[in-house]
C-alpha cells in the first residue's frame, strides 16, 4: 500500500500526559498537512510543510502542539500537556507540488483524552 | 467564521435516486473545490474536483455543478446506490490548505 500512513491509528491518554503521532506521506510527495476533526465537523487545517520548512500554522495549533519533519520526509505532532478538548481525530495528507492540490488523506489517528 | 456552508446536514435517498448536496463560499480567493467520502473510521478520499473556469464536470456517476457568481457548488450523485452510504464533504482551496464544510451524512436505502 502506497497511500498515506499514520501511527498509531488510536491513542488513549490521560490529562497531562504528552503524545506523539507519526505521518508518513505518499512517496515524493513533497506537501504534507495536518488536519484535525471533531465528531460531527469537517478536518481543519492546522499546519503544512513545504519539505522539511513548515510554512503555515493555525491559530487552532496552540503553543502545546509542535510538528516536525525532519529530512522532508514523515512528520510527527506532539501535542504536551494534553487536555480533554484535544479528543479528535487527527489526519494527515500529503500532496505533490503547487499545481497539484489533490490532497490524499491517511486514515488518521484518533486521539482520546481522559 | 465558517468560510464553507454545506447543506443538508443529512440526507435519505432511496436506491437508484439523485442525491444532492449543496456547499456555499464565501472566500473569492478560493480556486480550487474537491469532493470528499469518508467512511466510518477512515480517512477522507477525494472523489471529485472542479476549478473555477468550467461550470460542471462529471466522472462516472458523480457530477460537480459550479456556479462562480452565486459563490455556489453542488455534488449529485446519480442512480444512488447502498454503498454510497457515508459522509460527503465539500471544501474549498487556496494554494495550499483546504477549508471544509460540516459534512452530510448520506444514506441510501433498499
Amino acid at each position: 500500500d502506497t497511500g498515506v500512513s499514520q501511527n498509531p491509528r488510536h491513542k488513549i491518554t490521560k490529562r497531562g500526559q504528552n503524545v506523539t503521532f507519526r505521518c508518513d506521506p505518499i512517496s515524493e510527495h513533497n506537501r504534507l498537512y495536518w488536519y484535525r476533526q471533531t465528531l460531527g465537523q469537517g478536518p481543519e487545517f492546522l499546519t503544512y510543510f513545504q519539505n522539511e520548512a513548515q510554512l503555515e500554522k493555525s491559530r487552532l495549533l496552540s503553543d502545546r502542539f509542535s510538528a516536525e519533519r525532519p529530512k522532508g520526509s514523515f512528520s510527527t505532532l506532539e501535542i504536551q500537556r494534553t487536555e480533554q478538548g484535544d479528543s479528535a481525530m487527527y489526519l494527515c495528507a500529503s500532496s505533490l507540488d503547487s499545481r497539484q492540490e489533490t490532497q490524499y488523506f491517511g486514515p488518521g489517528t484518533r486521539l482520546l483524552v481522559l | 467564521q465558517q468560510q464553507v456552508k454545506q447543506s443538508p446536514q443529512s440526507l435519505i435517498v432511496q436506491k437508484g435516486g439523485i442525491s444532492i448536496i449543496n456547499c456555499a463560499y464565501e472566500n473569492t480567493a478560493f480556486d480550487y473545490f474537491p469532493w470528499y467520502q469518508q467512511f466510518p473510521g477512515k480517512g477522507p478520499a477525494l472523489l471529485i474536483a472542479i476549478r473555477p473556469d468550467v461550470s460542471e464536470k462529471k466522472e462516472g456517476r458523480f457530477t460537480i455543478s459550479f456556479n462562480k457568481s452565486a459563490k455556489q457548488f453542488s455534488l449529485h450523485i446519480m442512480d444512488s446506490q447502498p454503498g454510497d452510504s457515508a459522509t460527503y464533504f465539500c471544501a474549498a482551496g487556496s494554494a495550499y490548505k483546504l477549508t471544509f464544510g460540516t459534512g452530510t451524512q448520506l444514506k441510501v436505502e433498499l
